[in-house]
């Protein structure tokens, strides 16, 4: 059972235009979302993340989005750089003693120059 | 200030064979965080460890084990290797209480040929 969807499993956009990379979740009981990056050969990146009591939080060029009723995120990147071409993990977790995180597939952005 | 640090950067194991890794957390940080991306698939969580101890496990078989040194490095061992072990292993670290904030390492790519 696939707790946090990345359904979209590749995005290309031109340079200077925003990017949306969308995560979709199935457990009502997460609290909190993270988004990392990851380049090839390295380990994930912490990016942004958003705690359930918000809907927007942003950082930059990186704005993440919750719709608790939707149960969705996503990540805007505006403007989109070509060093922003990466895979981009969406994670979900509980706040206490769990601190499991549930990660999605992934999505492999590429920013044209 | 280093990040979290693993070793070794690539394995190759035959089908039986016993796997260990190894992670160092960045300073300070006690809590440990495995998790395995095999090729197509997210990040998936084995094992979390702070203060020494196993606090939370994936769904993984017995065969995935591990220990936490008195330093906080830790060891992921994996008997009995099988061919659909063969993944990149992710170790993380984070301050005690923060696993909302995991710091990647680069992980360790194994091959079981």
């Amino acid at each position: 059972d696939q707790q946090v969807k990345q359904n979209s499993p590749s995005l290309s956009v031109q340079e200077g235009r925003i990017s949306i990379l969308n995560c979709d979740y199935t457990n009502s009981m997460f609290d909190y979302f993270l988004w990392y990056k990851k380049y090839p050969a390295e380990g994930p990146t912490f990016l942004i993340s958003i705690s359930s009591i918000k809907d927007k939080n942003e950082d930059g060029r990186f704005t993440v989005f919750l719709n608790k009723s939707a149960k969705h995120l996503s990540l805007h990147i505006v403007p989109s750089q070509p060093g922003d071409s990466a895979v981009y993990f969406c994670a979900a977790g509980y706040t206490g003693a769990n601190s499991k995180l549930t990660f999605g597939k992934g999505i492999t952005l590429s920013v044209r120059p | 200030e280093a990040g979290v640090t693993q070793s070794p950067t690539h394995l190759i194991k035959t089908r039986g064979q016993q796997a260990t890794l190894r992670c160092s957390p960045i300073s300070g940080h006690t809590s440990v965080y495995w998790y395995q991306q095999a090729l197509g698939l997210g990040l998936q969580f084995l094992l979390w460890y702070d203060e020494g101890e196993e606090r939370n496990r994936g769904n993984f078989p017995p065969r995935f084990s591990g220990r936490q040194f008195p330093n906080y490095s830790s060891e992921l061992n994996v008997n009995a290797l099988e061919l659909e072990d063969s993944a990149l292993y992710l170790c993380a670290s984070s301050l005690q209480g923060r696993g909302d904030t995991q710091y990647f390492g680069p992980g360790t790519r194994l091959t079981v040929l």
